[in-house]
């Protein structure tokens, strides 16, 4: 299978808490990352996490890492439409990033 | 901080000529810098990883004769497309990694560069 799976699509309301998991293979990850592409756009770097860490809090981002299972996830809360974007989850591999194919979050007021 | 800039963000060209993208690293020094290739709805593909000061290690697949790439300076990679086909049109995008980094391996991104070839 892929490297770096996600989820394809979602959609949550003005204000309402995002949850968007990945899944990878690659167990001797040191960091996982998470980055955001608004349309047209190159990738800004929301978040990472080490990979001895369970959690990584950073304002409205939470980072899940469940190293066992190789499962992340980012939670943003209070979400807006400006957050409207894909998101994607990347894997070490060497010194490249393995970018998942990217979750589209649509946002609702 | 850590801004790259890539240049131009859209270029139209014709078929058989030559197309360069230039990224820079604006506020940092970068001795890796990373191309890759975006299609519509996909996820990004690492093309090739340059290093300063010498040659660039291309992924499996990426012809290194039709994509010329240069890292002559720290702050610097630029990425030709030679003999431009429509089947090269593509979102390409870079991104550098700043010095010292390496053990992180945080990359920033450069904003893409869309390219169509007619």
């Amino acid at each position: 299978g892929e490297d770096v799976e996600q989820s394809l699509f979602l959609s949550v309301r003005e204000g309402d808490s995002s949850v968007i998991n990945c899944t990878y293979t690659d167990s001797s990850s040191t960091y996982l990352y998470w980055y955001k592409q608004e349309p047209g756009a190159g990738l800004q770097l929301l978040t990472y996490i080490f990979s001895n860490m369970d959690m990584k809090q950073d304002q409205r981002l939470t980072v899940l890492l469940n190293k066992k299972d190789k499962h992340l996830s980012l939670r943003i809360a209070d979400t807006q439409t400006g957050d409207s974007a894909i998101y994607f989850c990347a894997d070490q591999k060497g010194t490249a990033l393995i970018f998942g194919k990217g979750t589209t979050l649509s946002v609702s007021s | 901080g850590a801004v790259v800039s890539q240049h131009p963000s859209w270029v139209i060209c014709k078929s058989g000529t030559s197309v360069k993208i230039e990224c820079r690293s604006l506020d940092f020094q970068a001795t890796t810098m990373f191309w890759y290739r975006q299609f519509p709805k996909q996820s990004l593909m690492l093309m090739a990883t340059s290093n300063e000061g010498s040659k660039a290690t291309y992924e499996q697949g990426v012809e290194k004769d039709k994509f010329l790439i240069n890292h002559a300076s720290l702050t610097l990679s630029t990425l030709t497309v030679t003999s431009a086909h429509p089947e090269d049109s593509s979102f390409y995008i870079c991104s550098a990694r700043e010095m010292g980094a390496r053990a992180k391996n945080i990359q920033y991104f450069g904003a893409g560069t869309r390219l169509s070839v007619l």
